[in-house]
């Protein structure tokens, strides 16, 4: 059982925009960075989200990220075929002195 | 740009210890942290540990009895030592730059991943 929890899927329509949750608690998301990440069928993970909100260079803006409180978002917006993937959230943990991962949402287009 | 490369057997025996090696190029390995992270088939990521190029490891609670990470910067290589293995260490093992994630030290560049079975 993950420490950060994610709806196992969710799913989508072309050019819909989608939200995608990670839950945790005051040791990890309430007072930490929250990173997201996109691993695309076979491949490795790839960094999609810094620090709560930051896109790395290369991510399209149609990607997004937040954070309230003990819970985090990713949006996508203008859904397309490529981004059905794996979809995952990291934190650091203060009580386990890592990181820790959520366990992953799978997201379909539909 | 910096790139990673992981090596190492695909087959392990159980009870054995499992070695990878990660090779980093396009840069250097100094001033950064280094993770390995696994995957079981059909689950989600599991971070095992992070080394600092200073040779400062930390490791994940549920693996840190069988866990070793070390470094040689002379060479731009970390490896990944895992003891005592069962069918239970049967993933796909990663390597990435990052993990020290609390000051914003992110998982930035992973390698593509190498196989390893636990099997008889």
């Amino acid at each position: 059982q993950s420490v950060l929890t994610q709806p196992p899927s969710a799913s989508g329509t072309p050019g819909q925009r989608v939200t995608l949750s990670c839950s945790g608690g005051s040791s990890n998301v309430g007072s930490n960075y929250v990173y997201w990440y996109q691993q695309l069928p076979g491949t490795a993970p790839r960094l999609l989200i810094s620090r709560n909100h930051q896109r790395p260079s290369g991510v399209p803006d149609r990607f997004s990220g937040s954070k309230s409180g003990t819970s985090a978002s990713l949006a996508i917006s203008g859904l397309r075929s490529e981004d059905e993937a794996d979809y995952y959230c990291v934190a650091w943990d203060d009580s386990l002195s890592g990181p820790v991962f959520g366990g992953g949402t799978k997201l379909t287009v539909l | 740009q910096v790139q990673l490369q992981e090596s190492g057997p695909g087959l392990v025996k159980p009870s054995e210890t499992l070695s990878l090696t990660c090779s980093v190029s396009g840069g250097s390995i100094n001033s950064e942290f280094w993770s390995w992270i696994r995957q079981p088939p059909g689950k989600g990521l599991e971070w095992i540990g992070y080394i600092f190029s200073s040779g400062s490891t930390t490791y994940s609670p549920s693996l840190q009895s069988r866990v070793t990470i070390s470094i040689d910067t002379s060479k731009n290589q970390f490896s990944l030592m895992l003891s005592s293995v069962t069918a239970a260490d049967t993933a796909v093992y990663y390597c990435a730059r990052g993990g020290y994630v609390k000051v914003a030290s992110a998982f930035d560049i992973w390698g593509q991943g190498t196989m390893v079975t636990v099997s008889s």
